[in-house]
């Protein structure tokens, strides 16, 4: 089964600094992956996909992510982190193992940024 | 507002009641799907719609839910009986035709049952 990891509940960062936010999956074929970010009660916003091609993706608000497949990850990254970006962010695989391509989704990481 | 819109935002129950709620796709997108998101949790997926035909349903879907989409458009998600294990955060999500186009979610209903 297709499967969605982010091993960190949490992440502080001190605004300015850099920021990781960690993903590992578990697929049977080429993976589709998202990350997207949820603010206090509302949807999810799209930030970024790999599907196929650079390793490096990058996407919305100076958001990018690296996808590594010998390490099965896909960390969200940005260089310089703001107090805005604090939110809370998931990951997200395609499931295309006998269904419609339904997103399955990590737990959720809560992003703060310390000013 | 061309994204996809939700209504009501939010829903306050009596457990017991039979509640519904609409979603309002991108225009262009044939594929809809609902999630849905407890507290702590990332979306679960409930249920896909492709145009009007409703193609895949989650274990999580019990009988007492019945999603539609008429003619393909909006859809619409029905709880009949509620229960507080029901009060969540219902997510409608579309996207279009190709594998790797991503989905865009609406600002969801959160549901409440008391």
């Amino acid at each position: 089964a297709q499967s969605v990891a982010q091993p960190e509940d949490q992440v502080n960062v001190a605004e300015g600094n850099p920021l990781t936010v960690k993903c590992t999956y578990s697929v049977s074929g080429n993976p589709y992956l998202f990350w997207y970010v949820q603010y206090p009660n509302r949807g999810l916003q799209f930030l970024l996909k790999y599907i196929t091609g650079d390793n490096l993706v990058k996407g919305s608000y100076g958001f990018e992510a690296e996808f590594n497949k010998s390490q099965t990850s896909f960390h969200l990254k940005k260089p310089s982190a703001l107090v805005s970006d604090s939110a809370l962010y998931f990951c997200a695989v395609r499931d295309y193992g006998g269904s419609q391509g339904n997103l399955i989704f990590g737990k959720g990481t809560k992003l703060s940024v310390k000013p | 507002d061309t994204g996809v819109s939700q209504d009501p935002r939010h829903k306050i129950t009596k457990r017991g009641q039979n509640v519904t709620f609409r979603c309002d796709p991108i225009s262009e997108h044939n594929r809809l799907y609902w999630y849905r998101q407890t507290l702590g949790q990332g979306p679960e997926f409930l249920t896909y719609f492709q145009n009007e035909a409703q193609l895949e349903k989650s274990r999580l879907l019990s009988d007492r839910f019945s999603a539609e989409r008429p003619k393909g458009s909006f859809s619409t998600l029905e709880i009949q009986r509620t229960e507080q294990g029901d009060s969540a955060m219902y997510l409608c999500a579309s996207r279009g035709e190709q594998g790797g186009n991503e989905a865009f979610f609406g600002q969801g209903t959160r549901l409440t049952v008391v």
